[in-house]
């Protein structure tokens, strides 16, 4: 089975803190996606990354940048976390294509005070 | 820019009753087409995708849905649903050459006896 791994379940941090999301896949796939949910606004794209070192700018990357230094590892970094950014972030892999599904992981609960 | 539209926020059906889900999108390409359900506390999990062919799909969890070009729509739909289906629905968008998977801003349904 594939396995996407989100390091914290649940994160507390203080405004203006510099913050790590971590996702780990076991497999070898190009394609992983930051996402963040909020009620109301449904799933809403802010990175992507279709192999090491590449990324793209999803629907909402301002306040957010990522790194993708090996395969198997995608980070989401808030640089200045602010009030905002509380919300619950989803990282995901694409097997293949465009046409496959997304397998997410469990998701990390990001609070910021 | 490619969008999603769920104009259903909240939908409560009695059990043992139809279900339909809307979902209209805008592009000018072909779509891939795909329903992800998220049940309390769960991650997101794919019920069916449509890239080509049929436009009628099968999905798990006895869903189906339809693709209809003319009125850009993926609509899906239960005969008879049960308390297990209470959970919120996300429809979704991509096109073929954009890595991109665009999400609706979800249908929460609710199940009453």
């Amino acid at each position: 089975d594939v396995k996407v791994t989100q390091s914290s379940r649940y994160l507390v941090k203080r405004t203006g803190e510099k913050v790590f999301l971590e996702c780990v896949q076991d497999m070898d796939h190009e394609n992983m996606f930051w996402y963040r949910q909020d009620p109301g606004l449904g799933l809403r794209l802010i990175y992507f990354s279709y192999d090491v070192k590449m990324k793209e700018k999803g629907d909402i990357p301002e306040g957010y940048s990522v790194s993708r230094e090996k395969k198997e590892r995608f980070s989401l970094i808030l640089e200045s976390a602010s009030t905002n950014q509380t919300s619950m972030y989803l990282c995901a892999i694409r097997l293949g294509s465009t046409n496959e599904k997304l397998f997410f992981g469990s998701g990390t609960q990001l609070s910021v005070l | 820019a490619q969008s999603v539209t769920q104009p259903d926020i909240h939908i409560t059906v009695s059990e043992g009753a139809s279900l339909e889900l809307r979902c209209n999108y805008s592009y000018g390409a072909t779509p891939y087409l795909f329903w992800y359900v998220q049940s309390p506390g769960q991650g997101l999990q794919l019920l069916l995708k449509y890239f080509s062919g049929d436009t009628l799909v099968q999905g798990i969890k006895g869903f189906e849905a339809e693709f209809k070009r003319s009125q850009s729509s993926f609509n899906l739909r239960k005969p008879s649903v049960h308390w297990s289906d209470a959970a919120e629905y996300f429809c979704a968008v991509a096109f073929f050459g954009n890595e991109k998977l665009t999400f609706g801003t979800g249908t929460r349904l609710t199940i009453i006896p």
